[in-house]
């Protein structure tokens, strides 16, 4: 049972142009929403986060969109970056001290 | 501030063998997480637990696995006997008691 899905197994943009990454979650009751990065041979490492009660949060180049009706979060980069090229994960936890629910993640590839 | 330390990086293994990984935490953190991910999956959580106490092992496979955190510090995995599927990377992470966890960079395992 998946409670976090991640699609697109992979992604390949042009450089400077933005990437797309979506994420769809199934439980009702996370209300925290994550996104990490994976580079080959390393842990994952945070990027950037978005609470329930946002529908938005920028950083930089990278930006969370919410949209807790249909359940879905996407993550913008733009412009992307070669060294952008790396495994994406979402994940999502329920409110208090819970484990975080990971996405199969995505793989994008940005080229220059 | 140094990051989640954990050991062996790459272990070798037979079927039916045992072995054993080892975690380090970022200091003052009270939350540890064990991670199982397998090869194009996303990771999914073995156990959690709150300074030496575990708070979630329901997905952890008790007849051959087992996880201690002596003294709410450092924690070890066990698995015994390993089987095949087993091959994947362990992560541990670390965290305050909410937001983001922090990974260490993994002990990948591959079980002949």
């Amino acid at each position: 049972d998946q409670q976090v899905k991640q699609n697109s197994p992979s992604l390949s943009v042009q450089e400077g142009r933005i990437s797309i990454l979506n994420c769809d979650y199934t439980n009702s009751m996370f209300d925290y929403f994550l996104w990490y990065k994976k580079y080959p041979a390393e842990g994952p490492t945070f990027l950037i986060s978005i609470s329930s009660i946002k529908d938005k949060n920028e950083d930089g180049r990278f930006t969370v969109f919410l949209n807790k009706s249909a359940k879905h979060l996407s993550l913008h980069i733009v412009p992307s970056q070669p060294g952008d090229s790396a495994v994406y994960f979402c994940a999502a936890r329920r409110e208090g001290n819970t484990p975080l629910v990971f996405g199969k993640g995505t793989r994008l590839s940005v080229i220059a | 501030e140094a990051g989640v330390a954990q050991s062996p990086r790459y272990k070798i293994i037979e079927k039916r063998q045992s072995v054993a990984f080892w975690c380090n935490p970022i200091s003052g953190h009270a939350t540890l997480y064990w991670y199982q991910q397998i090869l194009g999956q996303g990771p999914k959580l073995l156990i959690q637990f709150q300074n030496n106490g575990v708070v979630d092992d329901s997905q952890l496979p008790k007849d051959r696995f087992s996880a201690e955190r002596l003294k709410g510090v450092d924690s070890t995995l066990k698995i015994q006997p390993a089987k095949l599927e087993d091959s994947a990377v362990y992560l541990c992470a670390s965290s305050l008691t909410t937001g983001e966890l922090f990974f260490g960079e993994g002990s990948r395992l591959t079980v002949l």
